[in-house]
């Protein structure tokens, strides 16, 4: 069964304290990974997408890496204006295979 | 662009009732998503749409109805709504990109029945 599990589900950092977080995969076929950003009320936004094992992207503090079995989000030296769920999808298969993580709580404090 | 937009941002409904959820976009794109989060999982896929007139059902269809006249409105019908119902509902607009679909979502609508 084609599954995406984020951990940890919630992430408390000082502001400046660099972490990861982890998006674990287990699809048939992976054809695309996705990072976004969800603030409180509001809708994901759209952050990253991975392709391919070994395959990095960056925005501003951020930094998503892809392998076979899982992707992490790099944050280095986090800002309150970070804090925010951040989710992780896996394409599957056609449009409507796309499977959600649960999303990681992140909490940045100054 | 206004992007993907959504009415309306609350509501209640009673069992038993109906209602609309709207939803638009106004980035051209051929592909249209409704999901339903809650607490604890991850978003989860209602029924979705690949142009005007084409419409699937998700992994979660039960109670739900969908239409896709145009390619810019994606309106959800609730058809008699139960408290299992109760969650918050987002809208995506999406186009093909490499082997996958970045998607852009609305807002939300966070539905209470009671």
């Amino acid at each position: 069964e084609d599954q995406v599990t984020q951990s940890p589900e919630a992430l408390r950092l000082q502001e400046g304290e660099s972490s990861s977080l982890n998006c674990s995969y287990t699809v048939s076929g992976l054809r695309g990974l996705f990072w976004y950003r969800q603030d409180p009320g509001k809708g994901p936004e759209f952050l990253f997408t991975l392709y391919s094992a070994g395959e990095e992207k960056e925005k501003e503090r951020l930094k998503a890496t892809l392998t076979k079995k899982e992707s992490f989000l790099h944050i280095t030296a986090p800002k309150p204006e970070d804090s925010a769920t951040y989710l992780c999808a896996v394409q599957a298969g056609g449009y409507n295979k796309l499977i959600f993580g649960a999303g990681t709580r992140l909490a940045v404090h100054p | 662009n206004a992007g993907v937009t959504q009415t309306p941002k609350f509501q209640v409904l009673k069992t038993g009732q109906s209602m609309t959820l709207q939803c638009a976009q106004d980035m051209n794109h051929e592909y249209m998503s409704w999901y339903r989060q809650d607490p604890g999982m991850g978003l989860r896929l209602i029924h979705y749409s690949v142009g005007a007139g084409i419409t699937d059902q998700g992994e979660v269809p039960n109670g739900y109805n969908v239409s896709r006249s145009t390619t810019e409105d994606f309106p959800l019908r609730l058809l008699s709504a139960a408290p299992s119902q109760t969650s918050v509902y987002f809208c995506a607009s999406s186009y093909a990109t490499g082997g996958g679909y970045e998607q852009y979502f609305g807002p939300g609508t966070r539905l209470t029945v009671t």
